[in-house]
C-alpha cells in the first residue's frame, strides 16, 4: 500500500508570495494533520482535518489555511510568506479523528523563503 | 515548563550497547505516547506507540510508560549504527482533535 504522499518535495519562494502544499493520506485514512518543523526542533501542529472539516488549529497566524477534499486529500496554503516560514512541512495521516491517533508522516515539503 | 521535554543530547553509545532515551510531559490528561525516528533530511517514522503503564516491547525496542511520574522512555537494545538518528517523543492528549505535541528530539549516535 502507498504511504502518505506530499508534493512538491522542495519549493523556493520569495517573501510576500503565496504557496500551496498538497498531501494524499494513506488509503482508508480520513484524517490529515499538518505540522511545521524548523531545523533542530520537533514538529509543531498547524491543523487537523477530519471528514473535510477543520477539527483543530495550532498557534499559527491566519496566513495559514487548509482544506480537505472529498477524497480526503488536503492542501495547506500560506499567504504573504515570511523568511520565518522556511521549514519542513509535514502531513500526517491517521484513520480517524481520535482513536489512538497513530499518525503516519509523509516525506514532507521543504519550503525555502528568500 | 515545556509541554514535552526530552533528555538533552546528543547521546553517543557504542555498537551493541543499550541506548536509553527519556521524555517527560506536563499534561496529566495525556493518553497516548509515541516515539518517532527521524533520519537527517527525512520525515519522522513511527516506531513505537504506548498507551498504558508498563513496558511494551517490539524487537530491539522497548517503550516504558509511567503516568504517575509523567515519564516515558525508549530503550534500544543491541544498538546498531543504523539506529543513529533523532528520536522524537510525541504526546496525544485525547481531546476532540488529533494534535500531537512533540519534544525537541534527542540525537543518537551509535559508533562502531
Amino acid at each position: 500500500d502507498a504511504g502518505v504522499t506530499q508534493s512538491p518535495t522542495h519549493l523556493i519562494k520569495t517573501r510576500g508570495q503565496h504557496v500551496t502544499l498538497r498531501c494524499s493520506p494513506i488509503s482508508g485514512h480520513k484524517s490529515v494533520s499538518w505540522y511545521q518543523q524548523v531545523l533542530g526542533q520537533g514538529p509543531q501542529f498547524i491543523f487537523q482535518y477530519y471528514e473535510k472539516e477543520e477539527r483543530g488549529r495550532g498557534n499559527f497566524p491566519d496566513r495559514f489555511s487548509a482544506r480537505q477534499f472529498p477524497n480526503y486529500s488536503s492542501e495547506l496554503n500560506v499567504n504573504a510568506l515570511l523568511l520565518g516560514d522556511s521549514a519542513l512541512y509535514l502531513c500526517a495521516s491517521s484513520i480517524g479523528q481520535i482513536s489512538y491517533n497513530e499518525q503516519f508522516f509523509g516525506p514532507g515539503t521543504r519550503l525555502t523563503v528568500l | 515548563q515545556k509541554e514535552v521535554e526530552q533528555n538533552s543530547g546528543p547521546l553517543s553509545v557504542p555498537e551493541g550497547a543499550i541506548a536509553s532515551l527519556n521524555c517527560t510531559y506536563s499534561d496529566r490528561g495525556s493518553q497516548s505516547f509515541f516515539w518517532y525516528r527521524q533520519y537527517s533530511g527525512k520525515s519522522p517514522e513511527l516506531i513505537m506507540s504506548i498507551y498504558s503503564n508498563g513496558d511494551k516491547e517490539d524487537g530491539r525496542f522497548t517503550a516504558q510508560l509511567n503516568k504517575a511520574s509523567q515519564y516515558v522512555s525508549l530503550l534500544i537494545r543491541d544498538s546498531q549504527p543504523s539506529d543513529s538518528a533523532t528520536y522524537l517523543c510525541a504526546v496525544f492528549r485525547g481531546t476532540s482533535y488529533g494534535k500531537l505535541t512533540f519534544g525537541q528530539g534527542t540525537i543518537l549516535t551509535v559508533h562502531p
